[in-house]
Formats: C-alpha cells, structure tokens, sequence
C-alpha cells in the first residue's frame, strides 16, 4: 500500500454533515479511481479522472463530489449521505493507457448514521 | 462489454496443500487479465498480471495464473497455501471503453486456508 495513502481511515458522520475524503500518490501517476466497496457487492466504480480531467462518472449520486486539483491529489466531498453509502472508499492510481496495474490505497472506511 | 466471474465465494484448503482460486472471463479483443488480493481492513494488493506471452505468469507471494484461452480462464494457482494467504482474492479485465483505461473486477473468492 505504499505509494498512496488515503484520510481518515475512518470516519463517522450524520446525515447532515458534510466531510471530505482524501488520496494522495507518490507514484508520478497520471489516472485516479475512487472505488466504493459494500458488504457481498462488487468493487463499483466511482470516478475516473486522467490529467485532472474526469472522464467518467458511474451514475454516481450527486451528493458525492470528487475534485482532483493536480495529478497526485484527489478528493471525494460528502454530504446528505444516507446510511447505504456506509462502505469503504477506495483510490487508486495508474498509468494513463498504459498496461500497468492500478495501485491502491488502504481505504477510508466510512459509517453514516 | 468486458467481464470477469469469479464462481466460488470461498474456497478453503488445509494448509500445505495446493490452492486454485477460479476465474473466466469475457472479452472482445485480447484479454488484459489481473488478479488483486484484499487483506481485513486494506487495499486492494496486485498479485499478477497476463498481457500477452506465456500462458503461465507468475506473482507476488509464490502465486501464479494460468491464462487459458480456449476456456476463457485465467485461474489463480498456489502449490503450497499458508495459513497467512487468507484473504479477498479479485479478478479483474482490463477495459477501454470509451477510449480510457480502467478495470472490471469480479465479485471476489474468500481463501480460508486452514491449520
């Protein structure tokens, strides 16, 4: 897991709060990920962006917004979550195109209440 | 569309026997094949990967795969498992749909490797 770091590791919120969720890479990567992992689901991809520019968006809800102010920071901002978005938020990094691995992060485990 | 399926939720194996975590998938085109390992409480870890050459690739941790084309698989393999191999094993394709790079993951195999 070293090369991207992600904080908190944990975080707790209420449904009216409003938090923000950090990954940085160390690795000169081009390309982030958030990733949402819930209980017996699939990995669901979340955001993809490539040179600070996002190129995909799964449909995600709105009261999840990612900001990505250069190549080695991104950010998901919550607010008016709901208890299911209770997961853990997972980046990672890679190479743009290339035929690398992704590399990830520990995850931010994340309980709404 | 590309995919993966992982057919077992879990497989256990007594230790010091050999280990196969399953994989098919389902591509156009030549497959880009991962496979990614999750300990409690971590991040996803990349074990291997297949690209192009030898059906066999070997890993991290003394695991390899076995890219089988004719059945569509590429089966993850240990010859001896430790007990310390337990954890959330994913396999995932490479896809480039829309032009951008990013991976499709299977739903997961629990390895519980036993004393």
């Amino acid at each position: 897991e070293t090369g991207v770091t992600q904080t908190p590791r944990h975080l707790v919120m209420g449904m009216t709060n409003k938090k923000s969720l950090k990954c940085e890479q160390h690795l000169g990567h081009n390309a982030m990920y958030w990733y949402k992992q819930s209980a017996k689901k699939p990995l669901e991809l979340m955001f993809v962006y490539s040179l600070e520019e996002r190129v995909e968006n799964n449909s995600v809800p709105s009261r999840f917004s990612p900001e990505c102010p250069n190549s080695s920071h991104l950010f998901l901002h919550l607010h008016t979550l709901q208890p299911e978005d209770s997961a853990l938020y997972l980046c990672a990094s890679s190479s743009w195109g290339g035929w690398d691995e992704q590399f990830f992060g520990p995850g931010t485990r994340l309980t709404v209440l | 569309a590309q995919s993966v399926a992982q057919p077992e939720d879990q497989v256990n194996v007594a230790e010091g026997n050999p280990l196969t975590v399953k994989c098919t998938y389902s591509v156009s085109g030549n497959p880009y094949l991962f496979w990614y390992v999750q300990y409690p409480n971590r991040g996803l870890q990349f074990l291997l990967k297949y690209i192009t050459g030898d059906n066999l690739v070997k890993g991290s941790y003394g695991f390899e795969a076995e890219f089988n084309k004719s059945q569509t698989s590429f089966h993850l393999k240990k010859p001896s498992a430790l007990v310390s191999d337990s954890a959330l094993y994913f396999c995932a394709v490479r896809d480039m749909t829309g032009g951008y790079n990013k991976l499709i993951f299977g739903a997961g195999t629990r390895l519980a490797v036993h004393p």
